[in-house]
């Protein structure tokens, strides 16, 4: 079955910095991939997702980028807030079973 | 639209006891799902249904999970009888057909078992 791990599990930054979050998949047949918004005590809110055929998807501030090669993909946070503090969390589904990584818990100092 | 209703939001019960969780998707779609939220473990997919019919539950963890799809707008998760171990937080999520992967999420019922 599919294996997601995301990296790192904690994340600082400053605000205004850029934060980027990985993720790396084992199932070739996977072809979507979002990505969450956790807040405390709030369900997962998705931000950004990207499917297979694209290699970039851009939204404002965050953007994703896929190596389906390779089997990763990441998020980008540029220009990162206070209320960009959160856990965040990738999946990735190959249309019958989706898996989410562990989560990246992102402080963004003011 | 509401977004996804949980209720309640949080529980507190004592080892033995049964419970009941529940949820109310987005009106108009088609897929419903269960997942599970503890530190050890992240979010584990517990069951989903399609059309009020339960698709694939090999992530309940035992017979003592129980889902219920009685209509469209409506699921039922119920623990019988709870332990301890079952304390985490459990959300449902929603999603439309022919998009199923999109899946928006409820705000998430906290139980502990004490």
């Amino acid at each position: 079955g599919e294996n997601v791990e995301q990296h790192p599990s904690t994340l600082s930054v400053q605000e205004g910095d850029s934060a980027v979050i990985k993720c790396t998949y084992s199932d070739s047949a996977s072809n979507y991939f979002p990505w969450y918004k956790q807040e405390l005590g709030k369900g997962p809110q998705l931000i950004i997702d990207i499917r297979s055929n694209v290699g970039e998807k851009k939204d404002q501030r965050i953007a994703v980028t896929l190596n389906k090669t390779a089997k990763h993909f990441s998020l980008h946070i540029t220009e990162t807030q206070p209320e960009d503090s959160a856990v965040y969390f990738c999946a990735a589904s190959n249309g019958n079973d989706m898996r989410f990584g562990a989560g990246t818990r992102l402080t963004v100092k003011p | 639209d509401a977004g996804v209703i949980q209720s309640p939001r949080h529980e507190v019960t004592e080892m033995g006891q049964e419970v009941t969780l529940r949820c109310k998707p987005i009106s108009g779609h088609d897929y419903l799902f269960w997942y599970r939220q503890t530190m050890m473990r992240g979010l584990e997919l517990l069951i989903y249904f399609n059309n009020n019919v339960p698709i694939d539950d090999s992530g309940m963890p035992e017979d003592r999970f129980s889902a219920k799809m009685p209509n469209a707008s409506f699921s039922t998760l119920k623990i019988q009888p709870s332990e301890p171990r079952d304390s985490a937080v459990y959300f449902c999520a929603s999603s439309l057909a022919g998009n199923q992967e999109t899946q928006y999420f409820g705000p998430g019922t906290r139980l502990l078992v004490l």
